[in-house]
């Protein structure tokens, strides 16, 4: 596609809900990156795939929180009994990127955003 | 662990003027150093991206430079519009591909 897209945009649940993100990233790119910021703060990583690989998820707050890119494509992040301190904008973000080796661009390029918000 | 500060918060210019905003890293172990623009309820749009090996990037009337060694960069932008209102984010990439970005700087240029 043209650029990073996520859905919905925005998503309002009852703390207890589960909620699904979705990010859609650019064709072709190899790494995805899931980011959460807070309102008037810089985005803070959650978790990166590697294709279908979950490399690094040590930026997930707790275990109600679960990320999946099964066929190395679109992802899905996964937010179990949504509690108010949820409530964010979930950004993705992809990059062509293999490694630090690699021939490829590590430019990430972000998608539109998902706002949550949590009652 | 990497901490990114931006100066200043929030900055108020007339229209035209140049400007500099800054940022500062603790960790000078980058890969590379991306500066980013953010609209109210938008994502980040990348500005520009500098390569740990390079002084500088430059795109139109932006012009952003990194300072490895002492963990700093600056973003020039010339002759400000008011199309240029937005937040500008700062973020640096480390050996484990994630980025962390400064809280950001709000700038408003007034006609």
């Amino acid at each position: 596609g043209a650029g990073v897209s996520q859905s919905p945009r925005y998503k309002v649940a009852k703390r207890g809900q589960d909620v699904a993100l979705r990010c859609d990233p650019i064709s072709g790119h190899v790494s995805l990156f899931w980011y959460q910021q807070a309102l008037g703060q810089g985005p803070e990583f959650l978790t990166y795939f590697q294709n279908e690989a979950q490399l690094d998820k040590s930026g997930l707050p707790s275990d109600r929180f679960f990320a999946e890119r099964p066929e190395g494509s679109v992802s899905t992040l996964k937010i179990q009994r949504t509690q108010q301190e949820d409530s964010a904008v979930y950004l993705c973000a992809s990059s062509q990127q293999l490694g630090t080796s690699g021939g490829l661009s590590n430019e990430q390029f972000f998608g539109p955003g998902t706002r949550l918000t949590v009652l | 662990k990497q901490e990114v500060t931006q100066i200043p918060a929030a900055l108020s210019v007339p229209e035209g003027e140049n400007l500099v905003l800054n940022c500062s890293f603790t960790d000078s172990a980058i890969y590379n150093l991306q500066w980013f623009r953010q609209d109210p309820g938008k994502g980040l749009t990348s500005l520009l991206l500098i390569q740990s090996s390079q002084r500088e990037q430059t795109s139109g009337r932006l012009n952003a430079s990194l300072d490895k060694s002492s963990g700093r960069s600056t973003l020039y932008i010339a002759a400000s519009q008011p199309g240029d209102s937005a937040t500008y984010l700062c973020a640096v990439e480390g050996s484990n591909y994630k980025l962390t970005f400064g809280k950001g700087t709000l700038l408003t240029v007034n006609p």
